[in-house]
């Protein structure tokens, strides 16, 4: 079973950086892309990040770009989001998530199949 | 690539239909393969999103039939035939077209009637 657990959401002060971690399990972490996608409370959903499988490349959202960086690592497979200057809209539920399908299926890219139940940023003085 | 969705909120009487619809700014057919990269999500307080539909009308294991996602290129919709109690959540169409950027719509809240 696909397990993921995101930890490290905190209370920040504006200007101020964070570190998100994502634990990965039950599957073979380095054959699916991972996204980070954000929820700020009672708003919708925006996708803010992918990883390639082998992490070589990584795309992001015009709202964290040149502030954010998305990274992962194995032993022990997880997925990281570097937040830097933060702002007061960033505060949101951060959620990680796995690509549907492996990268060798084929398609190009794949929604998300598999989610943490989130952790909770906020950026408030 | 923007996505729009229609209505914002919805209240639809048990056993009836709800329609969601969903637009993108820009076609995201990907004719070579002839597959449409649109996905629907159901989110219930509380829980992160669930994944309904993908490619446009492929709906995941498990998922009732009375789901039904359809449309290409721009236009997009979302069905639920015969509505339950269990179906009241918000709904949300996401492109998948490129690794460049995916975008969700601005999500759909359903409830009865």
């Amino acid at each position: 079973e696909v397990h993921l657990v995101e930890s490290g959401g905190v209370v920040v002060q504006p200007g101020g950086s964070l570190r998100l971690s994502c634990a990965a399990s039950g599957f073979t972490f380095e054959e699916y892309n991972m996204h980070w996608v954000r929820q700020s409370p009672g708003r919708g959903l925006e996708w803010i990040s992918l990883i390639s499988w082998d992490g070589h490349k990584s795309y992001y959202a015009d709202s964290v770009k040149g502030r954010f960086r998305i990274s992962r690592e194995k032993s022990p497979n997880s997925l990281i989001l570097q937040m830097n200057s933060l702002r007061v809209e960033d505060s949101a539920f951060y959620y990680c998530a796995r690509d549907k399908s492996p990268f060798h299926s084929g398609l190009g890219s794949y929604p998300m199949d598999s989610w943490g139940q989130g952790t909770l940023v906020t950026v408030s003085s | 690539i923007v996505m729009t969705q229609s209505p914002d909120s919805l209240a639809v009487s048990l056993g009836e239909r709800a329609t969601i619809t969903c637009r993108s700014s820009q076609s995201i057919l990907y004719t070579p393969y002839n597959k449409n990269y649109l996905a629907w999500y159901q989110q219930k307080p509380g829980q992160p999103p669930k994944l309904l539909i993908s490619w446009a009308s492929v709906r995941e294991s498990g998922v009732p039939d009375r789901f039904r996602g359809s449309g290409s290129e721009t236009d997009f919709t979302l069905t639920i035939n015969s509505l339950q109690a269990e179906d009241v959540a918000l709904y949300y169409c996401l492109q998948y077209y490129t690794t460049l950027g995916y975008s969700f719509g601005q999500g759909t809240k359903l409830e009865i009637k």
